[in-house]
C-alpha cells in the first residue's frame, strides 16, 4: 500500500537546536509539498517541488528554514535555529501534477509533530 | 490569487442528522480542482473527493454528497444520517492548473462534532 512516509513522528527539542524532518514521497510522484499546521494559522504551504526542483518556497521563513530534495525518494525540511513559535505539525504530501489525465490530489504523510521548548 | 473560505468554524449536531459543510473559493484560473479532506482526531489528512472545474456534476458516495456550483464558486459537502465516526475537521482545498503554480490552498477547516 503506497504511502508518504515522514520521520520523525514526534520531536521535542530546545530552542536554538537544528531540526531536520524527512519525507519519502510515493514512488512515481513528482510533486512534493511541505505544509505546517497550527491552531492559529491552519494549514500553511511552506514549499513545493516538482521533479526535485523548488518551484515556490515563499511561505517559508527564509532565515531559518530550508527545504531540499537530494533525490526523488527524499525531501527534507530543516529548521536552524529552531524557535518555540516553530512548534507545529509539519506535513509532507506528494502527488502528480493536476491535469485531465491525473486526479491531482495530494497524498499526505502522518505528519511530524514538533515541539520547541 | 487563490482563496478558500470555510465560514463555519465549528458545527455540532446529534447523530443521524444531516449536516452541510460550506466551501466558497476564489480563483482567476479557468482550470482548477477542488478537494475535500478529512482530518480525524488521529491527525492524518484523508482525501475524500476531487472535482474538476470543467465537470459540474454533483456526486454521491454513500452518505456523502458534494454540490459543486461554479456560478456561486461553491463546493459544499453534505453528510446524510451523520454518525459519531464522522467527527473530524474537514478541509476544503483548491488546486489551480497553471504552469509552475499548482499549489493546493486549504480553507481554515470546519470542526464537525457528531454527538450520540
Amino acid at each position: 500500500d503506497a504511502r508518504v512516509t515522514q520521520t520523525p513522528r514526534h520531536k521535542v527539542t530546545e530552542m536554538g537546536q537544528e531540526v531536520t524532518m524527512r519525507c519519502q514521497p510515493i514512488l512515481g510522484h513528482n510533486t512534493v509539498f511541505w505544509y505546517r499546521q497550527t491552531m492559529m494559522q491552519g494549514l500553511e504551504l511552506l514549499a513545493y517541488f516538482r521533479n526535485r526542483a523548488p518551484l515556490d518556497d515563499s511561505g517559508m521563513p527564509k532565515d531559518r528554514f530550508s527545504a531540499e530534495m537530494p533525490d526523488a525518494t527524499l525531501a527534507t525540511l530543516k529548521i536552524q535555529p529552531s524557535e518555540p513559535r516553530d512548534s507545529a505539525v509539519y506535513f509532507c504530501a506528494s502527488g502528480s501534477p493536476a491535469g485531465r489525465r491525473s486526479t491531482g490530489e495530494l497524498f499526505f504523510g502522518e505528519g511530524s509533530r514538533l515541539t520547541v521548548l | 490569487a487563490q482563496k478558500v473560505t470555510q465560514a463555519q468554524t465549528e458545527i455540532s449536531v446529534v447523530e443521524k442528522e444531516d449536516v452541510t459543510l460550506d466551501c466558497v473559493y476564489e480563483t482567476r484560473d479557468t482550470t482548477y480542482y477542488l478537494f475535500w479532506y478529512k482530518q480525524p482526531p488521529s491527525g492524518e489528512l484523508v482525501f475524500l473527493i476531487r472535482r474538476n472545474s470543467f465537470d459540474e456534476q454533483n456526486e454521491i458516495s454513500g452518505r456523502y454528497s458534494w454540490n459543486f456550483q461554479k456560478s456561486t464558486s461553491s463546493f459544499n459537502f453534505t453528510i446524510t444520517a451523520s454518525q459519531v465516526v464522522d467527527s473530524a475537521v474537514y478541509f476544503c482545498a483548491l488546486r489551480a492548473l497553471i504552469q509552475g503554480a499548482q499549489k493546493l490552498v486549504f480553507g481554515q477547516g470546519t470542526r464537525l462534532t457528531i454527538n450520540p
